[in-house]
């Protein structure tokens, strides 16, 4: 099984600053399936970024994804107040699906 | 637009079976993979297992012994079997369409179900 481990746990931030989302497998993706998800309150999860680095439908663009192998990143470039939820990373790999613990992203 | 939506009891006693179903529509069954993922209250997300309606399924090896998932083309519905339940099965369980990278790309809105006696 593939672990995805994600840092931080909890990222206090203000609006309009940048978060910095990461995302670590413990083994190489092959065809580099990272997706993340976003999940607010009582949601379900809203998908973000599919194939690392492809914004989802309807995805504003201060979302973007970027990584490769094994190390990969969630960055918004300018928090909205509605950005802040938890994210997780979610992989498919060695026939499994796997996600990350989430991180909490909170206003400060 | 692709819409999901999960039924099934809301509760459950010990040691009984689990039947969840997802309707879908704006998608056919039949052209993409499906899959099941729980949350129980206050924690992560966790994948049950995903299936292919030709009858292709993976499971979480930790849920493999007391899983089946199955599809049901003529409904256009992804079912959920899982026996032995117990308190630590009370969660949030979800429905999920895949995308074309192994991302989950539409989700249903998720059905709490309670196992107690």
């Amino acid at each position: 099984e593939i672990v995805l481990t994600q840092s931080p746990g909890t990222l206090s931030l203000s609006p309009g600053e940048r978060a910095t989302l990461s995302c670590r497998a413990s083994q190489s993706l092959t065809s580099n399936y990272l997706a993340w998800h976003q999940q607010k309150p009582g949601q379900a999860p809203r998908l973000l970024i599919y194939g690392a680095s492809s914004r989802a439908t309807g995805i504003p663009d201060r979302f973007s994804g970027s990584g490769s192998g094994t190390d990969f990143t969630l960055t918004i470039s300018r928090l909205e107040p509605e950005d802040f939820a938890v994210y997780y990373c979610q992989q498919y790999g060695n026939s499994q699906i796997t996600f990350g613990q989430g991180t909490r992203l909170e206003i400060k | 637009q692709v819409q999901l939506l999960e039924s099934g009891p809301g509760l459950v006693k010990p040691s009984e079976t689990l039947f969840l179903t997802c309707t879908v529509s704006g998608a056919s069954i039949s052209s993409h993979y499906w899959s099941w993922i729980r949350q129980p209250p206050g924690k992560g997300l966790e994948s049950i297992g995903y299936t292919y309606y030709s009858g292709s399924t993976s499971y979480n090896p930790s849920l493999k012994s007391r899983v089946t998932i199955s599809v049901d083309t003529s409904k256009n519905q992804l079912s959920l079997k899982m026996t032995s339940m117990t308190a630590a099965d009370t969660a949030v369980y979800y429905c999920a369409k895949w995308g074309g990278s192994g991302d989950l790309d539409y989700w249903g809105q998720g059905t709490l179900v309670t196992v107690s006696s």
